[in-house]
């Protein structure tokens, strides 16, 4: 089983509409990450979180919120996507000491209308 | 703010042959430096980490550089093979445990 899954995969839906994306680890970090990455661009950090209590905004976060449900679990959510939110998404987790690497989901594909 | 620049997107080699990869950083000065792959509709996977201190890292036929005076890291894939084909992307330590990544660059090993 993979250590940090994503659901769903792949998603289609129109504009306007309130979507929600999952992410949960069995790798035990504290720390979880949402980017986006778009072709060009590389990926961009959306939110973060170093515990269940702790949310930081990244450097796009407009148009994004999270909820950290608990250590294993880091939702994303769209309240009302517009098409230039059409991009893949990677979850991400990291060990809380020291300078470690980051272990990522194999991402949402999502496709605004 | 932080800029990041990976070598030309694309990249094409000949099985066997040395792939070199440039990662080249603007604005800041990152304690250390991390190189990923990226497969087709996969996630990124941690390759190698090299700290400020550190001038070169070595995994198995895999070796990044790291010059904080010409602020630029090296990534080679020696005796390359199609199995390395993938994209390589470069991310710096923007402290926190945050990095900031590349937009990478693709590597296709010809048989």
């Amino acid at each position: 089983d993979a250590d940090v899954t994503q659901t769903p995969r792949n998603r289609i839906t129109k504009t306007g509409k309130r979507i929600m994306l999952e992410c949960s680890q069995t790798k035990g970090h504290d720390r979880m990450y949402w980017y986006r990455q778009d072709p060009g661009l590389g990926l961009r950090l959306i939110y973060y979180s170093f515990d269940v209590k702790d949310i930081n905004k990244g450097e796009i976060s407009d148009g994004y919120s999270v909820s950290r449900q608990a250590q294993a679990k880091f939702s994303l959510s769209l309240e009302s996507a517009i098409p230039n939110q059409t991009a893949l998404y990677f979850c991400a987790t990291s060990d809380g000491t020291g300078n470690q690497p980051q272990h990522f989901g194999d991402g949402t594909r999502l496709s605004i209308l | 703010s932080q800029k990041i620049e990976q070598n030309s997107e694309a990249l094409n080699i000949q099985e066997g042959k040395t792939a070199t990869l440039t990662c080249n950083y603007t604005n800041y000065s990152p304690a250390y430096l991390q190189w990923y792959r990226q497969d087709p509709g996969r996630g990124p996977v941690f390759l190698l980490l090299i700290r400020e201190n550190e001038k070169e890292k070595r995994k198995e036929r895999l070796k990044v550089t790291f010059d904080t005076t010409l602020k630029q890291s090296l990534f080679h894939i020696t005796a390359s093979q199609p199995a390395d084909s993938a994209t390589y992307l470069c991310a710096l330590d923007m402290g926190d445990y945050k990095l900031s990544f590349g937009a990478g660059t693709t590597v296709t090993v010809r048989a």
